[in-house]
């Protein structure tokens, strides 16, 4: 496996149900970030972690909770979500955060559907 | 806060026709300016950057410069391939400590033979 990989790449839930979704970065980056995209808005930035780390955690209701077991795998573990969820969740990565940019690499996504 | 502003689409082209796609932003200071593109199926990819204001930024045929004075960063290709058909994103990010990247909404770009 090369770059971003997420998994599953659809997952369709109920409201009840719990699920979660992972990523796996193959580039040795010390940064990982999960994105929210729904149709015809922007990409919302959900959370951020750094060597392990959470750094940013941008108002996201608690029923998306994140994991970073190391800096080459997060996770965000889903809970009694509700259909306004169902969006493209992406995972990127980067080699730091800091001064200066460091560019993301995105996984291809999960496409949620919560019924 | 910092915002982009991207042009709707669907964008519908003529395979070798121009491209422009329009990009302005709001932002103090100097931020850095990119275009990702995200083909169908994908996640998005890094098409070009400009890092301080009258830079060029420039790959696979498609340019975009920054400008200061008009806060904009439009992309550019002069002839565009059906294999260009993708979303294109503009987005800016801010130099110093935690970088967030602020993304526009996407443009549908469709190139027809």
């Amino acid at each position: 496996e090369t770059g971003v990989t997420q998994t599953p790449r659809h997952l369709v839930m109920g409201m009840t149900n719990k699920k979660s979704l992972k990523c796996e970065q193959h580039l040795g980056h010390n940064a990982m970030y999960w994105y929210k995209q729904s149709a015809k808005k922007p990409l919302e930035l959900m959370f951020v972690y750094s060597l392990e780390e959470r750094v940013e955690n941008n108002s996201v209701p608690s029923r998306f909770s994140p994991e970073c077991p190391n800096s080459s795998h997060l996770f965000l573990h889903l809970h009694t979500l509700q259909p306004e969820d169902s969006a493209l969740y992406l995972c990127a990565s980067s080699q730091e955060i800091g001064t200066g940019y460091n560019e993301q690499f995105f996984g291809p996504g999960t496409r949620l559907t919560v019924l | 806060g910092d915002s982009v502003t991207q042009m709707e689409g669907p964008v519908t082209l003529s395979e070798e026709a121009f491209l422009t796609i329009n990009c302005t932003y709001t932002a103090t200071g100097y931020p850095s300016l990119f275009w990702y593109v995200q083909y169908p199926g994908e996640g998005l990819q890094l098409l070009l950057k400009a890092t301080k204001a009258d830079d060029k930024g420039s790959n696979k045929g498609f340019e975009a410069t920054y400008r200061k004075e008009t806060t904009s960063f439009h992309l550019e290709k002069g002839s565009v391939q059906v294999s260009d058909s993708a979303v294109y994103f503009c987005a800016l990010a801010r130099s110093g400590g935690y970088q967030k990247v602020t993304f526009g909404t996407g443009t549908k770009l469709q190139v027809i033979p």
